[in-house]
């Protein structure tokens, strides 16, 4: 199975502030990487496939990229509605698997 | 809307048998590839199980093959997972969620709030 190493597990910041979390592939996925936001009791929600496309109705302060093993996700200017848990999934060989989740918070 | 509801858990004992179903509404269902997902308490998502648009082409994750069975009635827009032979570590909430193909491309744009399955004696 491909693991997905997600870092870090937990991240603080400030309205306003940008912030990245990295996904590191076990081999080569190309850019068949998802982002998706979850936060506590409801749906998780897909931010970002295939390793840059925002979903449609995601805001633009969201954003991802890099290809083959190495990826990010990037939230431009934190919002308070942000606060969630992030997974990254790659979907280039069963099983998908998920990285561990970065939960975010505000300062 | 596309909406999805889950339904189905409770608690169970060890070795004993659940089905959840998923309720989908919205979009065309016999047209899209179907996931179920679950998160156990405190831990993050994993996959668990595909079924395509027809039902012809289905897969599992390792902990739960030959375990679960995933199945899908079109006429009545709903998803089922047959769940045997449960044992304490299959706790969690399951999700079921809309593949973006009509197989199991991978990419999930629709999700359910999910139910809770606790297996405890």
């Amino acid at each position: 199975d491909i693991q997905m190493t997600q870092s870090p597990s937990s991240l603080s910041g400030s309205v306003g502030d940008r912030v990245t979390i990295t996904c590191q592939a076990s081999q080569d996925i190309s850019n068949y990487l998802n982002w998706y936001q979850h936060k506590p009791g409801k749906a998780p929600k897909l931010l970002i496939y295939d390793a840059s496309s925002l979903e449609t109705g995601v805001p633009s302060r969201f954003s991802g990229s890099g290809s083959g093993t190495d990826f990010t996700f990037t939230i431009s200017s934190l919002q308070p509605e942000d606060i969630a848990t992030y997974y990254c999934q790659q979907y280039d060989t069963l099983p998908y698997t998920f990285g561990q989740g970065t939960k975010l918070e505000i300062k | 809307q596309v909406q999805l509801v889950e339904s189905g858990g409770g608690v169970v004992q060890p070795g004993r048998s659940l089905r959840l179903s998923c309720a989908a509404s919205g979009f065309s269902f016999s047209s899209f590839g179907i996931h179920w997902v679950r998160q156990a308490p405190g831990k993050g998502l994993e996959w668990v199980a595909v079924i395509s648009y027809d039902g012809s082409n289905n897969n599992y994750a390792d902990s739960v093959k030959g375990r679960f069975t995933v199945s899908r009635d079109n006429s009545k827009n709903t998803l089922y997972l047959q769940m045997k032979s449960l044992r304490i570590e299959d706790t969690a909430v399951y999700y079921c969620a809309r593949d973006l193909t009509a197989g199991s491309g991978g990419v999930l744009d629709h999700w359910g709030q999910g139910t809770l399955v606790t297996v405890s004696s």
